[in-house]
């Protein structure tokens, strides 16, 4: 069974400092790894994809790598904003089912 | 395009009563999903489709039933409602290759 894992579980950093989120997973066999984000009492919001052959995906000020071989993958967020104030949630995907992290919430300071 | 469109976003039900969360996509997705999210426990895999008329069990599918007769639309039935099942359900869909979308859920109280 997949076992995902997000470290650290909260985190509050002053604005402008840059984040970084981690996630990890025990069977490298994946398909994708999905980054979300979740305000609170809201649906999941889609932040990125990276599929199983990329090693890094990016939209804006956000960045997500992926290492299959050692079962990581981390979400660099830059100039936090406090509008980042979020829970940020890791998946891997495989095939069918999506496996997730507990998520880490990170307030942001103004 | 609307997405993933769940409905109810609340509903209120009595011990024992049953009921149906609707769930419909417009993105032509081979994939649909239920997931309920419950503190502490995370996002867990209620039941999921590969197709119309193919169904499957997920992580915790007891009292829950599932059909998919057309692509669009993937109903999720609760059978006999129980305490247990208060919790934050959502649908999600992707076609294989792509990443998951997800609705924006329906808040149940079984009381």
């Amino acid at each position: 069974k997949q076992e995902v894992t997000q470290i650290p579980a909260a985190l509050s950093v002053p604005e402008g400092e840059n984040l970084v989120l981690n996630c990890s997973f025990t069977d490298s066999a994946i398909y994708n790894l999905q980054w979300f984000r979740q305000d609170p009492g809201k649906g999941l919001t889609s932040l990125l994809l990276i599929q199983s052959s990329q090693r890094e995906q990016t939209s804006g000020r956000l960045n997500a790598s992926l290492d299959k071989s050692s079962g990581r993958s981390t979400l660099y967020i830059a100039a936090s904003q406090p509008g980042d104030s979020a829970t940020y949630l890791c998946a891997v995907i495989d095939d069918y089912k999506l496996s997730f992290g507990a998520g880490t919430t990170v307030t942001v300071r103004a | 395009n609307a997405g993933v469109t769940q409905t109810p976003k609340f509903q209120v039900l009595k011990t024992g009563q049953s009921m149906t969360l609707q769930c419909a996509q417009d993105m032509n997705h081979e994939y649909m999903s239920w997931y309920r999210q419950d503190p502490g426990m995370g996002l867990r895999l209620i039941h999921y489709s590969v197709g119309a008329g193919i169904t499957d069990q997920g992580e915790v599918p007891n009292g829950y039933n599932v059909s998919r007769s057309t692509t669009e639309d993937f109903p999720l039935r609760l059978l006999s409602a129980a305490p247990s099942q208060t919790s934050v359900y959502f649908c999600a869909s992707r076609v294989r290759g792509d990443g998951y979308t997800f609705g924006s859920g329906t808040r149940l109280t079984v009381v």
